[in-house]
């Protein structure tokens, strides 16, 4: 079975600065697909950045951007000049091409953005 | 695009009593998603629908668990005789399977349930 992991339960950044946050993943296939989502305390998930697997080049949007290491198995995303709606916890998400694609998510990762 | 809606938003209930909600989600998408997500862990899923049929269901989903959606738009998950471990955030999502394309999965607000 697919798992994903997020080891960092909490981090914190300064607003303005930069911070990366983990996910790594196990999978026997080959076509996949890697999402971060976002959900902001008492509001709904949000889709931030979505990466196919089969493109080596690393997905972007605006001040998010991922690092896919696919041998390693490793999805991180970095936030570019924190802002304070950055706020929210984090999900790394993965699902598998074909069948019922349903979303394997990791447990989470709380992130602070200190003004 | 009015984005995917559920309701109720809140529903607290004593424990044996049965309770049901609704996912409408964005017009035109034909796969409907159930998860559940609970206290510090990401969601986990429940089962789906393409169109109106059920094909898939997690072992999550015991026998006090039932999800339809009929015609293929809005669905409903029922939760026959609640027990205080049914307490969770019940989160639909709808995507478009379109030919060779993964889909994306958008996310309604949720239905948090407490049981007493």
């Amino acid at each position: 079975a697919q798992t994903v992991t997020q080891s960092q339960p909490e981090m914190s950044v300064q607003e303005a600065e930069t911070v990366t946050l983990s996910c790594t993943y196990d999978t026997s296939e080959s076509d996949y697909y890697l999402f971060w989502y976002k959900q902001p305390p008492s509001r709904q998930m949000i889709l931030v950045i979505r990466q196919e697997a089969y493109k080596q080049q690393n997905a972007t949007e605006n001040r998010f951007s991922v690092n896919f290491q696919k041998a390693a198995k490793s999805f991180s995303l970095k936030i570019s000049d924190s802002q304070l709606g950055d706020a929210a916890m984090y999900f790394c998400a993965y699902n598998e091409e074909g069948g019922s694609e349903k979303l394997v998510f990791g447990k989470g990762t709380k992130l602070t953005v200190n003004p | 695009d009015t984005g995917v809606s559920q309701d109720p938003r809140h529903k607290i209930t004593k424990r044996g009593q049965n309770v049901t909600f609704r996912c409408d989600p964005i017009s035109e998408h034909n796969r409907l998603y159930w998860y559940r997500q609970t206290l510090g862990q990401g969601p986990e899923f429940l089962t789906y629908f393409q169109n109106e049929a059920q094909l898939e269901k997690s072992r999550l989903l015991s026998d006090r668990f039932s999800a339809e959606r009929p015609k293929g738009s809005f669905s409903t998950l029922e939760i026959q005789r609640t027990e205080q471990g049914d307490s969770a955030m019940y989160l639909c999502a709808s995507s478009f399977r379109g030919r060779g394309l993964g889909d994306t999965q958008y996310f309604g607000p949720g239905t948090r349930l407490t049981v007493l």
